[in-house]
């Protein structure tokens, strides 16, 4: 089975200012990994995934995210946040390959971003 | 091209009415999931479909509720006797094949209020 956790649901920045968002995971199988961003009244929109290969994954927006196996964390960076930033953020470790791609989603972290 | 669409985008509903939701997903795609997004549970996966194989409905929360994949295309997730409880976002998503690194593409999701 797997599970993800995100430290803090809510995480305030300044514009500029470092974007990190934090991702542990429990997996009993290599994990895929994945980044997601909701913004209000919307779907959610994939900005990075982790699948095997470099460990560093670069995604859409200036985000990237760094894939730690010793430390199960697949941790999300931006190095200047933008007011376009603010939004829900959604860490995901896809299930069993035999089982489809189910996904198993953190709770979630929303970002605030301040003028 | 277009992206996956969901209807209604909003539903209100009484306690104990039946709802219909309605997925439309991307065109070939031939893996389809259903999410829902609640304050209490957050996202939590609830049924997928893969081509002309049974799907998986490990997730569906109780036996009120049911899904349905017609021609490989359009899906409707159905709830029967709807309980407040049954208020959350249900998203649909599709993507090429249920792959464990492929991509979900997400609609915009169904807004359910019960009464």
């Amino acid at each position: 089975a797997q599970s993800v956790t995100q430290l803090g649901s809510h995480v305030s920045v300044s514009e500029g200012a470092l974007v990190l968002l934090r991702c542990n995971y429990s997996s009993s199988v290599p994990p895929y990994l994945f980044w997601y961003v909701q913004y209000p009244n919307q779907g959610l929109q994939l900005l990075l995934k982790y699948t095997t290969g470099a460990t560093l994954v670069k995604g859409i927006n200036g985000f990237e995210a760094e894939f730690k196996k010793s430390e199960t964390s697949f941790h999300l960076t931006k190095p200047s946040a933008h007011m376009s930033d603010a939004a829900e953020y959604f860490c995901a470790v896809s299930g069993y390959k035999a089982a489809g791609n189910k996904l198993t989603f953190g709770g979630g972290t929303r970002v605030l971003v301040k003028p | 091209g277009a992206g996956v669409s969901q209807s209604p985008s909003n539903k209100v509903t009484e306690k104990g009415k039946d709802v219909e939701l309605r997925c439309d997903p991307i065109s070939g795609h031939t893996a389809l999931y259903w999410y829902r997004q609640s304050l209490g549970q957050g996202l939590e996966f609830l049924i997928y479909f893969q081509g002309n194989s049974a799907p998986d409905k490990s997730g569906l929360p109780s036996d009120r509720f049911s899904a349905e994949r017609t021609g490989g295309s359009v899906s409707t997730l159905t709830i029967q006797r709807t309980q407040q409880e049954d208020s959350a976002v249900y998203l649909c998503a599709s993507s090429w094949d249920s792959g464990r690194s492929v991509e979900q593409f997400f609609g915009p999701g169904t807004r359910l209020t019960v009464l």
